[in-house]
């Protein structure tokens, strides 16, 4: 069983520009969520997608948006970067069946540094 | 909304004795409870969970953490610390149809 897979591990980027972050689902799991990760801070939910389309979203500027494509992979994308974007950013696939809600499981991150 | 609490911000203990890590939570609907661990540049692993079934839960590594629904409490102990379990440990809180909420994070260190 392949886990959560996220790539590039680490970039950097200047204000401004946009970037594309992408995220692998493990193995047989429909949904995908987007969390932002901030130095010494929790999670805060991004948004999150359900069989390709966006099925809920935290408090975040609609320069964040997403994706999730048939073979429920995903990309969160950030346009007009701010320095305060600076952050770990995780994705986590479950597989929600009939409206339930099942555990999460993360993948290791990309580290996203604006200068 | 719901949300998450971690009392301690940072948790030290010595080698061999018992790691306690408080989370309250708030939730107008029955919650699914969730203790994650995380290691310095790595995602989150779970550890344990709690869906309404047996209220005293068994996790990974020896963790294990009790529902009390009256103190709306989900802390997470272990009976003796071992160098290894340094790391930041993270609560989150869910219910049906409902996101992921997580507490600020708790981060435990382990002395020799």
């Amino acid at each position: 069983e392949t886990g959560v897979t996220q790539s590039p591990t680490h970039l950097i980027k200047t204000r401004g520009q946009q970037v594309t972050l992408r995220c692998s689902s493990q193995s047989g799991h429909n949904t995908v969520s987007w969390y932002q990760q901030a130095l010494g801070q929790g999670p805060q939910f991004i948004f999150q997608y359900y069989r390709e389309e966006e099925n809920g979203r935290g408090n975040f500027p609609p320069r964040f948006s997403g994706l999730q494509f048939p073979n429920y992979s995903s990309e969160l994308n950030v346009n007009a970067l701010e320095l305060d974007d600076s952050a770990l950013y995780l994705c986590a696939s479950s597989l929600v069946a009939g409206g339930d809600t099942d555990t999460q499981y993360f993948g290791p991150g990309t580290r996203l540094t604006v200068l | 909304a719901q949300s998450v609490t971690q009392l301690g911000s940072h948790v030290s203990v010595s080698e061999g004795a018992l790691v306690l890590l408080r989370c309250n939570y708030s939730s107008s609907v029955p919650p699914y409870l969730f203790w994650y661990v995380q290691y310095p540049n790595q995602g989150l692993q779970l550890l344990l969970k709690y869906t309404s079934a047996a209220t005293l839960v068994k996790g990974i590594n020896g963790f294990e953490a009790e529902f009390k629904k009256s103190e709306t409490s989900f802390h997470l102990t272990k009976p003796s610390a071992h160098m290894s379990d340094a790391a930041e440990y993270f609560c989150a809180v869910t219910s049906y149809g409902q996101n992921f909420v997580f507490g600020p994070g708790t981060r435990l260190s382990v002395l020799p």
